[in-house]
C-alpha cells in the first residue's frame, strides 16, 4: 500500500512565523504535490515537483516556497505565515503527475495561523 | 477559468436510494477521469476512474459514467449508505499533453440521511 505521511495533524503558528509542513511518500514516486483545501474552493494546487530539485508552480504559490533535496520528501515552507493561509494541507505522490496513475493523498494539516 | 465544474456543492439523499454526483469539463485534451472521496480532517482517497475510451466502468456500488460529446461524468451510488457522506471530488487528465497535474472541481458535499 502507498503511504504518504505528514509531518503534523494540527499546527498552530503565529503571525510572521516561518513553518515548515513535512511530507514523505513510501513508493518511489517521482511526482509530488502540495495542495490546500478551503470550503467552497475545493483543492487548489500551490506546488508540484517531478524530480529531486525541480519545483513548478501550482494556481497558488504567493507566500509559498518548497523544498525536495530528497526522491521521498517534499516540504512546503510558509516564509512569514498569514492569517489568510489558515487552511487544511494536503501532500499528495504519484508516479505519473498525468494521472494514468492516480494521485496518493496524505492524512492533510491542519494549519491555524493567529 | 475552471476546467472541471461540479456544480452542486451539495447534495441529500435518503439512505438505500440513488446518489447521482455530476462533473462537467471544458478542454477536450483530457481524457482520463478520477473520483476522490474525502471525509473530515482525512486526506482525500481514490474511489473510481474511467478512460475516455469508455464509456462506463462499475465497481461494487459505484459506477462512473462518461459523455464526451457533453464533456460531462457522473458518479452514481447506489445503493447510498450512511456512510458515504463525504466530499466528492471529480478530477481530470490529459495525458497526452506531457506531465501536468490532475485538475479537480471544487467538491460536492453528499448527505445520505438514515
Amino acid at each position: 500500500d502507498v503511504k504518504v505521511t505528514q509531518s503534523s495533524r494540527y499546527l498552530v503558528k503565529r503571525t510572521g512565523e516561518k513553518v515548515f509542513l513535512e511530507c514523505v511518500q513510501d513508493m518511489d514516486h517521482e511526482n509530488m504535490f502540495w495542495y490546500r483545501q478551503d470550503p467552497g474552493l475545493g483543492l487548489r494546487l500551490i506546488y508540484f515537483s517531478y524530480d529531486v530539485k525541480m519545483k513548478e508552480k501550482g494556481d497558488i504559490p504567493e507566500g509559498y516556497s518548497v523544498s525536495r533535496e530528497k526522491k521521498e520528501r517534499f516540504s512546503l515552507i510558509l516564509e512569514s505565515a498569514s492569517t489568510n493561509q489558515t487552511s487544511m494541507y494536503l501532500c499528495a505522490s504519484s508516479l505519473f503527475a498525468s494521472g494514468s496513475y492516480e494521485q496518493y493523498f496524505g492524512p492533510g494539516t491542519r494549519l491555524t495561523v493567529t | 477559468d475552471q476546467q472541471v465544474k461540479q456544480n452542486s456543492p451539495s447534495l441529500s439523499v435518503q439512505e438505500g436510494r440513488i446518489s447521482i454526483l455530476n462533473c462537467d469539463y471544458t478542454n477536450s485534451m483530457f481524457d482520463y477521469f478520477l473520483w476522490y472521496k474525502k471525509y473530515p480532517a482525512e486526506g482525500p482517497t481514490f474511489l473510481i476512474s474511467i478512460s475516455s475510451i469508455k464509456d462506463k466502468n462499475e465497481d461494487g456500488r459505484f459506477t462512473v459514467f462518461l459523455n464526451k460529446s457533453a464533456k460531462h461524468l457522473s458518479l452514481h451510488i447506489v445503493p447510498s449508505q450512511p456512510g458515504d457522506s463525504a466530499v466528492y471530488f471529480c478530477a481530470a487528465s490529459a495525458r497526452n499533453s506531457g506531465n501536468t497535474p490532475l485538475v479537480f472541481g471544487k467538491g460536492t458535499r453528499l448527505s445520505v440521511i438514515a
